[in-house]
């Protein structure tokens, strides 16, 4: 059985950084990736990067790139999201996903319960 | 960058309808297209991936077709548990684009 479990709510002042994680058990992220999707208070989902296996490399929005790390430990099969430079408009709820690479599909198969991190003085 | 269009944006239905959202991409993304479903407070679900597949333990009452740029989320009789959000997405090219979301409601 897979589960994907998030670290706890975060509270931060604009400026700051945060670091989110997502441990994952029943896969091993060997054989998955780990994405990661944000949801502000009412709005729709927002992709902001992941591991893509197919480059060997870590994809980024434009929208994120140069604030936002994303890193995986593959000993422990635990992702982590820093977003730094934070500002208002990054309050919102953070999301892990496992992601699938197969032939024809790319898809998202497990949640993590999601991280509210609040921005603000 | 892909964008994804849904329409409906809200829709009310009763139990027991059947219900079509429509997602169209702005340029071919051949069968790279997820359905997952959003409950409040609650992260997304996957129930379709690759247009028409379902994902292992969603119910067959919830179907998916098309390819290319049009495509289709179909729940043959809805039940009080499926009013919800749902998002499609695109996985063909970064940045994996997600349509703005229907909000599927109890009439």
């Amino acid at each position: 059985q897979v589960q994907v479990v998030q670290s706890g709510a975060e509270v931060k002042k604009p400026g700051a950084s945060v670091k989110v994680s997502c441990k994952v058990s029943g896969y091993t992220l060997t054989e998955v990736s780990v994405h990661w999707v944000r949801q502000a208070p009412g709005k729709g989902l927002e992709w902001m990067g992941g591991f893509d296996p197919e480059d060997g490399e870590t994809i980024y929005a434009q929208k994120f790139q140069g604030r936002v790390t994303m890193t995986e430990d593959t000993s422990t099969d635990t992702a982590y999201m820093e977003l730094s430079s934070l500002r208002s408009e990054d309050t919102a709820v953070y999301y892990c996903a496992t992601v699938r690479y197969q032939l024809l599909s790319t898809y998202f198969d497990y949640w993590g319960q999601g991280t509210l991190v609040t921005v603000s003085s | 960058d892909i964008q994804m269009t849904q329409s409906p944006s809200s829709l009310s239905a009763s139990v027991g309808d059947r219900v079509t959202i429509t997602c169209r991409a702005s340029q071919s993304i051949s069968s790279y297209l997820n359905w997952c479903q959003q409950k409040p407070g609650k992260a997304p679900k996957l129930l379709i991936y690759a247009a028409s597949s379902l994902q292992s333990g969603v119910p067959s009452r919830f179907s998916g077709s098309g390819s290319g740029t049009d495509f289709t989320l179909t729940i043959s009789s809805l039940q009080p548990e499926d009013f919800a959000t749902y998002y499609c997405q695109q996985s063909y090219s970064s940045p994996y684009t997600f349509g703005q979301g229907t909000k599927l409601e109890i009439k």
